[in-house]
């Protein structure tokens, strides 16, 4: 079975720009999470996406946005990018939402802001 | 405070040297602790599920254990192949009824020959 996959896997932006990351999860999960891993933060939680629906949130400011498809696809977009918003962003996906199931993550996509 | 704490920060073992890692955490309604290994530039390989106190679970070189307060990570006889940052994950309760993934700072870990 096919693992999460993560596109791009590398993007280069300036400042004021926006991007969107793509996550395909592994055939069969609905759950997708997206994680922000900074060398100083550590992973940290932006959101939870189950059924096209959002069901959790971290502390990340509104320029932080995702979607979920019917497919179970998910989208993150960054809006106004900022210096600090450089990281590796890792999408992790399970079968059921908020429960007891494993996230398997995906590769990520190293985002840098010039 | 709901925390997960990790440590130590980085070890330093030579090769055949075993050393556990230790994950303590601070969540309430804990609904399950995860272990994580995580090499350079690479998403977090899942490598245990702890849903209770007394559990243990082991994949070859490592055995992982839980008490109500913390998890121990037991590495024995490690090869070189072992270094990499290991990841400690709690999933727990919160108010509104939601669940949450916290991650701990990891463990960095580098086997010598």
């Amino acid at each position: 079975k096919a693992g999460v996959t993560q596109t791009p896997r590398y993007l280069i932006k300036t400042r004021g720009q926006q991007v969107t990351l793509s996550c395909s999860p592994i055939s069969g999960h609905r759950s997708v999470s997206w994680y922000q891993q900074t060398p100083g933060q550590g992973l940290q939680f932006l959101f939870e996406y189950f059924s096209e629906t959002q069901r959790n949130k971290g502390n990340f400011p509104g320029r932080f946005s995702g979607r979920q498809f019917s497919n179970s696809r998910s989208e993150m977009n960054v809006s106004t990018l900022e210096l600090g918003d450089s990281a590796l962003y890792l999408c992790a996906s399970s079968l059921a939402p908020s429960g007891l199931d494993t996230q398997y993550f995906g590769p990520g996509t190293r985002l840098t802001v010039l | 405070e709901d925390q997960v704490t990790q440590s130590p920060e980085a070890l330093r073992l030579q090769e055949g040297e075993s050393s556990s890692l230790n994950c303590s955490y601070t969540v309430s309604g804990l609904r399950g602790l995860f272990w994580y290994r995580q090499d350079p530039g690479k998403g977090p390989e899942f490598l245990f599920t702890l849903y209770s106190a007394g559990e243990e679970k082991e994949k070859e070189r490592l055995k992982a254990t839980l008490t109500k307060k913390e998890s121990f990570l037991h590495i024995t006889a490690p090869k070189p192949e072992d270094s990499a940052t290991y990841l400690c994950a709690v999933r727990g309760r919160f108010s509104g009824g939601y669940n949450k993934l916290i991650f701990g700072a990891g463990t960095r870990l580098a086997v010598h020959p």
